[in-house]
């Protein structure tokens, strides 16, 4: 059992590039999300999704693009890096919302130069 | 967006020692209130979590006290180990919603 499988683990980027941050779990669950992580921050929403072909917006939404074809992927793209956007991201979901708690994937170290 | 003000941003605890994490809210109007351990290179991980409708919770050596007049809410490590060294994140969420609001973290070292 994986779990939530996020893909690349580090990734450098210049500015204006474009990438998708892959995100992968083998449990069924509905709900899936990205959260970034800046130092003294804690973790902030960017997009989640309560299934297959449905997604909306976090508190962080701008640059970022999200889909849901199926239920076990839930990829990450942003459209044309910014250095703002040099951080930690992390694949999060959850078989039943947030009563049951969300597994996280190790997330994808991502430096924009 | 409302916040979570979690504190204190850093702590040291001796071994055997009570390590505490406060966080405050200002809306009544959530109703789950988790808190994640996330150990250095690792994604956050679920350790507890507690609805207003109780005070306390306990599971193990970690407690949350849930204080819903004064809008804080607590969590307790007993008997703190070197192993319990991690960042700890309060968070919040109304009822049925998915959105995790996160606090910015307490970093935990519990020195031998």
């Amino acid at each position: 059992n994986a779990g939530v499988t996020q893909t690349p683990k580090f990734q450098v980027l210049k500015t204006g590039q474009s990438m998708t941050l892959q995100c992968a779990q083998d449990m069924n669950h509905e709900y899936m999300s990205w959260y970034r992580q800046d130092p003294g921050m804690g973790l902030r929403l960017i997009h989640y999704s309560v299934g297959a072909g449905i997604t909306d917006q976090g508190e962080v939404p701008n640059g970022y693009n999200v889909s849901r074809s199926t239920t076990e992927d839930f990829p990450l793209r942003l459209l044309s890096a910014a250095p703002s956007q040099t951080s930690v991201y992390f694949c999060a979901s959850s078989y039943g919302g947030n009563n049951d708690g969300y597994t996280f994937g190790s997330g994808t170290r991502l430096t924009v130069v | 967006q409302q916040q979570v003000k979690q504190s204190p941003q850093s702590l040291i605890v001796q071994k055997g020692g009570i390590s505490i994490i406060n966080c405050a809210y200002e809306n009544t109007a959530f109703d789950y209130f988790p808190w994640y351990q996330q150990f250095p290179g690792k994604g956050p991980a679920l350790l507890i979590a507690i609805r207003p409708d109780v005070s306390e919770k306990k599971e193990g050596r970690f407690t949350i006290s849930f204080n819903k007049s004064a809008k804080q809410f607590s969590l307790h490590i007993m008997d703190s180990q070197p192993g319990d060294s991690a960042t700890y994140f309060c968070a919040r969420a109304r009822a049925g919603s998915y959105q995790l609001t996160f606090g910015k973290g307490t970093k935990l070292s519990v020195i031998p």
